[in-house]
Order: structure tokens, then sequence, then C-alpha cells
């Protein structure tokens, strides 16, 4: 089993939708999470870290859920240029540093 | 503010060849990764480093070293490039393990 396992999707909506994507990960020594956006063939870029108490940006939402040890993040109102595929990342700090990427869940927003 | 810079851009080796894949920021951070990304998978880590002199391993290290003699500068080693090592590599930087990650355009490198 992945240690931080994503649905590679495709989500397939149309413009003005609300989606969701989770994120689950195995090791409950995990402390720092985040979400990352990927365009095609681009690096991947911070979307927004991920608070115990659950955190929104604009349109973006995401949560922590420690006790089933998933992340979550919300879009509302989709645009065309949200279509890109979604990271998630896990810090593990145990007897080690590292941070520990999903395969990513890819959104396309139709017009 | 350059960020994170890693060259090249592009690299074609034959199987058996070593190259060293340079990164380098100018962010003064102190933790540095080296991540692979290949279709379905996702980005794997390969090897990390929490500051100056010292490295530790990620999750797929076989193949490649890695030394961090300044703050600054983080080069991958391939020892000796197979086919399997086809793949887009990542250099990454943050101000601590835990902290967001600043990531390089990317090297897209092809063992033939």
């Amino acid at each position: 089993r992945k240690e931080v396992e994503q649905d590679p999707g495709p989500f397939n909506v149309p413009e003005g939708a609300t989606v969701a994507f989770n994120c689950t990960y195995s090791n409950s020594a995990s402390q720092s999470f985040f979400w990352y956006r990927q365009d095609c063939r681009k690096e991947p870029k911070l979307l927004m870290s991920v608070y115990s108490s659950g955190n929104e940006d604009g349109r973006f939402t995401a949560q922590l859920n420690r006790a089933s040890q998933y992340i979550s993040l919300l879009i509302r109102d989709s645009k065309l240029s949200d279509s890109a595929t979604y990271l998630c990342a896990v810090t593990r700090m145990d007897s080690s540093y590292k941070l520990i990427f999903g395969s990513g869940t890819r959104l396309l927003v139709r017009p | 503010n350059a960020g994170v810079t890693q060259t090249p851009k592009f690299q074609v080796l034959k199987t058996g060849q070593s190259m060293t894949l340079q990164c380098a920021q100018d962010m003064n951070h102190e933790y540095m990764s080296w991540y692979r990304q290949d279709p379905g998978m996702g980005l794997r880590l390969i090897h990390y480093s929490v500051g100056a002199g010292i490295t530790d391993q990620g999750e797929v290290p076989n193949g490649y070293n890695v030394s961090r003699s300044t703050t600054e500068d983080f080069p991958l080693r391939l020892l000796s490039a197979a086919p399997s090592q086809t793949s887009v590599y990542f250099c990454a930087s943050g101000d601590q393990v835990n902290s967001p990650l600043h990531f390089g355009n990317g090297t897209r490198l092809t063992v033939t």
C-alpha cells in the first residue's frame, strides 16, 4: 500500500461545478499537509497548506481529518483554468524528514 | 530572484553513462530534495538534505548519489544510467522539511 493515496481521476466537471478530492495517508506520524497543483509538463506549485482547523483560500477549501487520516480539497465554482493535476503531500517526521506525494488527481473543467 | 534552478532541462544518455543533474537555490533554504516523476507514479523522493553536510535516502535512492557541500547546491549524480532511470527529475527546496517546497523547472532525462 502506498503511504499517500489519491484517486487518479480524471474528474470531468462543467464550469461552475463544485468538486472535491480526498487523499489518504497511512503513517500516523505525519505532521504537515499540503495541496500542490501541477499543470501539464510543468513543475508542481503550492496551492495551499492544510491546517488542523481547516482553511479556505478563495474558492478552495482544505480540511484535515487526523482520526481517519485523510485530507480533502474542495473547489467551488470551477473555472476552466482550474484544469490541472492536484497532488497532496504529507510530511513524515519520525526518524526521517520526508515529504511524500500522492500520485495526483487530474481535474478537467469543461465549458 | 531565481528561486530553484535546475540544469540541464533535457538530457539523453546511453546506458552505462554517468552524469550529474545540477540544482541551485538562492533562497537560503536549509531543506533540499530530489524527486523523480513517472506517469502514474506521482513524485517519488530520491534523496533529501536538511542542511549542508547532511543527506539521507528517500523512497527510491538506488542508482543515485547526492552531496550537499553548500547550502545553495544539491547535485544529483547518476552513477551508471539505466533505461529505468528515464524520467522527469525535480529539485525542490524549503525553509524546513515541513515547509512548502519550491520546485525547479525539471530535467527531462532519457536513457537509451
